[in-house]
């Protein structure tokens, strides 16, 4: 069974500060990873996934994340916070086969400080 | 294209009463799911399908039921409320086969009295 650990439930930054959010998988097979954002009163948006090759993944908005393997970790990272950026970001996975179901993290609530 | 919509937007029931949540997409997704977002626990999966016709339980189906007679609509009911089943509700939609991206609908806040 897929099993998604987010450290940290919330997170506060100063604006302009480094984002660092903590995803970590639980899988005897590296599944597919995703990032997801959640804007207060909305439904989720894809900020970027991993599928196969190049283990460092752009996404939107700035942010990236990196999978490391050895480490069985998926973080979300960004250089400079926005204000905009406030919102609650979900790590997911989903198995390499089979139906397109995801297996979320419990999620971490960023909050930008002017 | 509107996307996934969902209705209600808001719902309150009383204990015992029964319901049924909708949810269509006009992207001509094959894949739909319904999750529940309670806080502290992320999104869980309820039901999901990956066609008209198919339909399968995911991690929590207890209390919910699911059919899919059309591409587009993916309705869930609520045989009998529980105060447990208060959640925020989304629909999400996606071509069939991983990993395609899901795309999710604007939610629906259920509070169960």
């Amino acid at each position: 069974a897929q099993s998604v650990t987010q450290l940290g439930s919330h997170v506060s930054v100063s604006e302009g500060a480094l984002v660092l959010l903590r995803c970590n998988y639980s899988s005897s097979v590296p599944p597919y990873l995703f990032w997801y954002v959640q804007y207060p009163n909305q439904g989720l948006q894809l900020l970027l996934k991993y599928t196969t090759g190049a283990t460092l993944v752009k996404g939107i908005n700035g942010f990236e994340a990196e999978f490391k393997k050895s480490e069985t970790s998926f973080h979300l990272t960004k250089p400079s916070a926005h204000m905009s950026d406030a919102a609650e970001y979900f790590c997911a996975v989903s198995e390499q086969t089979g139906a397109n179901n995801l297996f979320f993290g419990t999620g971490t609530r960023l909050t930008v400080i002017p | 294209n509107a996307g996934v919509t969902q209705t209600p937007k808001f719902q309150v029931l009383k204990t015992g009463q029964s319901m049924t949540l909708q949810c269509a997409q006009d992207m001509n997704h094959e894949y739909m799911s319904w999750y529940r977002q309670d806080p502290g626990m992320g999104l869980r999966l309820i039901h999901y399908s990956v066609g008209a016709g198919i339909t399968d339980q995911g991690e929590v189906p207890n209390g919910y039921n699911v059919s899919r007679s059309t591409t587009e609509d993916f309705p869930l009911r609520l045989l009998s409320a529980a105060p447990s089943q208060t959640s925020v509700y989304f629909c999400a939609s996606s071509y069939s086969g991983v990993p395609n991206e899901q795309f999710f609908g604007p939610g629906t806040r259920l509070t169960v009295l």
